[in-house]
């Protein structure tokens, strides 16, 4: 079975600019989560969704938006970029077998600000 | 505010020699708490869900352990594939988000 996926996998971008990244869950998982990772720290909760319903955000400026679609596959937005953006955003999913606690993460997007 | 705290930050281990990490969490209501294995440049690795004090789970040379105030994951006998880095997360009950709040990491380097 395919796990999490993520694309792109890497991407370079100006301050200013805005950015798109995008996840597939695991097949049969209906929620996923974004999360931000700066080197040498842990994971950041930014958003998650539900039966494309958001259902819970962390404390990320409104620069930063998500949605889920029919297929149960996200994206994520960043508006306004600034050079603090750089990270590994991280998406994972998770609702297999009705578990929505367990979360399974894919590869995530390097995105460097310049 | 939930907060998790891991120590040490860092730790280099002989292979074969077995040690622990521990983390140290603050949460109102856990809902569970997780372990995660991540290489550099990739995503973090599932390995454990503990739900409740007492609770232990194992998987080959690693087993974690849960109080209500600190989880330890245990490795036996390491082997250099074992390096990573140990993630330990907390899920508060209530609400309608599972999300993950995540401690720092402890960075585990396994010598030859």
């Amino acid at each position: 079975d395919a796990g999490v996926t993520q694309s792109p996998t890497h991407l370079i971008k100006t301050r200013g600019q805005h950015v798109t990244l995008r996840c597939s869950p695991i097949s049969g998982h209906k929620s996923v989560s974004w999360y931000q990772q700066v080197l040498g720290q842990g994971p950041q909760f930014i958003f998650q969704y539900y039966e494309k319903e958001e259902r819970g955000r962390g404390n990320f400026p409104d620069r930063f938006s998500a949605r889920q679609f029919p297929n149960y596959s996200s994206e994520l937005n960043v508006n306004a970029l600034l050079l603090g953006d750089s990270a590994l955003y991280l998406c994972a999913s998770s609702g297999g077998t009705g578990n929505y606690n367990e979360q399974f993460f894919g590869p995530g997007t390097r995105l460097t600000v310049l | 505010e939930d907060q998790v705290t891991q120590s040490p930050e860092a730790l280099r281990l002989q292979e074969g020699e077995s040690s622990s990490l521990n983390c140290s969490y603050t949460v109102s209501g856990l809902r569970g708490l997780f372990w995660y294995r991540q290489d550099p440049g990739k995503g973090p690795e599932f390995l454990f869900t503990l739900y409740s004090a007492g609770e232990e789970k194992e998987k080959e040379r690693l087993k974690a352990t849960l109080t209500k105030k600190e989880s330890f994951l245990h490795i036996t006998a390491p082997k250099p594939e074992d390096s990573a880095t140990y993630l330990c997360a907390v899920q508060a009950a209530g609400g309608s988000a599972r999300q993950l709040t995540f401690g720092s990491g402890t960075q585990l380097t396994v010598l030859p």
